[in-house]
């Protein structure tokens, strides 16, 4: 596509569900990028991928996430058991990837997510 | 630990005035840097600077590294109520371990006033 999507855009959820994010990277792009921004704060990195497989999960906050990417496009963002505290917008970026002399990240419009 | 620190955290200035927003970085093997503008949710890329000294414009947006004194700046001319945003930077190391993630700064916020 012409750029990264993401769905859904917003998403209320009572606390103690599990809830999933989608993004869609653009087309060709090898690299993808999770973040999320809480309010007010910067944006924190969660996990990246490299096609298929993820080498850094470093920034997953919690193991109530979880995230996966399958035939090296698509990628879902699962959050199990969601806490007040997970309401926040998660980004999803794609790149060439980080290899490829170009690193800008191109970002999705977000998934607002609420927990009540 | 990398460490990005941006400044101001916030301005608030007339359309039609000039304002430059600052970046300081502390990253290990450092390759470039980004900036990115931020409206609602979405961060959209403005530039990559990789080498120190050449400016980089793109209409009323200018962009400068100083890799020697690990700054760069952005600066934006006659300023429009469009040019409301945060403003964020970002470090990029070069490839290896670490090499995709992103350490960004907290973000200018810059509001312009009619």
């Amino acid at each position: 596509g012409a750029g990264v999507s993401q769905s859904p855009s917003n998403k209320v959820t009572e606390k103690g569900k599990d809830v999933e994010l989608r993004c869609d990277p653009i087309s060709g792009h090898t690299a993808l990028y999770w973040y999320r921004q809480s309010l007010g704060q910067g944006l924190e990195f969660l996990i990246y991928f490299q096609g298929n497989s993820a080498p850094d999960k470093s920034g997953l906050p919690s193991d109530r996430f979880s995230a996966e990417r399958t035939g090296g496009s698509v990628s879902t963002l699962t959050i199990q058991r969601t806490q007040q505290e997970d309401s926040a917008v998660y980004l999803c970026a794609s790149s060439t990837g980080p290899d490829r002399g170009r690193n800008e990240q191109y970002f999705g419009p977000g998934t607002r997510l609420t927990v009540t | 630990e990398d460490k990005v620190v941006q400044s101001p955290l916030s301005l608030v200035v007339h359309e039609g005035d000039t304002v430059t927003l600052n970046c300081s970085y502390e990253v290990t093997n450092f390759r470039s840097l980004l900036w990115y503008k931020q409206e609602k949710k979405a961060p959209t890329f403005l530039f990559m600077l990789t080498s120190s000294g050449i400016e980089k414009k793109s209409g009323r947006l200018s962009s400068i590294l100083d890799k020697k004194e690990l700054f760069s700046i952005l600066n934006i001319t006659a300023t429009q109520t469009g040019d409301s945003a945060v403003y964020l930077c970002a470090p990029i190391p070069y490839s290896g371990a670490g090499s995709y993630q992103l350490t960004f700064g907290k973000g200018t916020k810059l509001s312009v006033i009619p």
